[in-house]
């Protein structure tokens, strides 16, 4: 079955770049029915759209953080990345990839287990 | 950007009860509306899709309907284990970012 598992350091200094990784198993990221998203939550709070990447490696992100972030595919691996640069302690957070079907309402019907970010020097 | 404003932010029930949580978007979004119950160190779980469509092996006592601004998400004869968090999400055509409701915190009475 499609499972998606997120990789990464669990601790990151500040003004540095978090880099998270989401490999995705039992379908390809380039098969053109999906869009994959990255999506966080602080401690004890809601949760935060980041952005989206889809097939053909366009992206969307949100507005709140464009600059900062990047998110891209490898097609070899299939698995996709997320850089957030700059990081402060207000980045700390459970990162979640995600997937939604194209057509399909914008639903994630598919999520990770998260990685746990903390932001400490 | 489109916002989407959860209530009540929380509410206690009692297993057996029917409760509903709303969430009203700040412009249209037709019916481009997904539900999700999420609990403590788990991911969100994914309840209802295009405001009224349940996701497969979800039980039936969860309802979503609504359309434009207003969605409500409806719980009948309450489980144990459907007490949770539950998160509105919009993703409407026409305007490419994402937005979660804040939530709503079900508990025990």
């Amino acid at each position: 079955q499609v499972q998606l598992q997120e990789s990464g350091p669990g601790l990151v200094k500040p003004s540095q770049t978090l880099s998270l990784t989401c490999a995705v198993s039992g379908v390809s990221i380039t098969s053109g029915a999906y869009y994959w998203s990255w999506i966080r939550q602080h401690p004890g709070k809601g949760l935060e759209w980041i952005g989206k990447i889809d097939y053909r490696g366009r992206t969307d992100y949100n507005p709140s953080l464009r600059s900062r972030v990047s998110i891209s595919e490898d097609t070899s691996d299939n698995q996709l990345s997320l850089d957030l640069s700059s990081v402060t302690a207000a980045d700390a957070a459970v990162y979640y990839c995600a997937r939604s079907v194209v057509g399909g309402w914008g639903a994630l019907d598919l999520w990770g287990q998260g990685s746990v970010v903390t932001v400490s020097s | 950007d489109i916002q989407m404003t959860q209530s009540p932010s929380s509410l206690s029930a009692s297993v057996g009860d029917r409760v509903t949580i709303t969430c009203r978007a700040s412009q249209t979004i037709s019916n481009y509306l997904s539900w999700y119950q999420q609990k403590p160190g788990r991911a969100p779980k994914l309840l209802i899709y295009a405001a009224s469509s349940l996701q497969r092996g979800v039980p039936s006592r969860f309802s979503g309907s609504g359309s434009g601004t207003d969605f409500t998400l409806t719980i009948g004869n309450l489980q144990l284990e459907d007490f949770a968090t539950y998160y509105c999400q919009q993703s409407d055509s026409d305007a490419p970012a994402i937005t979660f409701g804040q939530g709503t915190r079900l508990d025990i009475k």
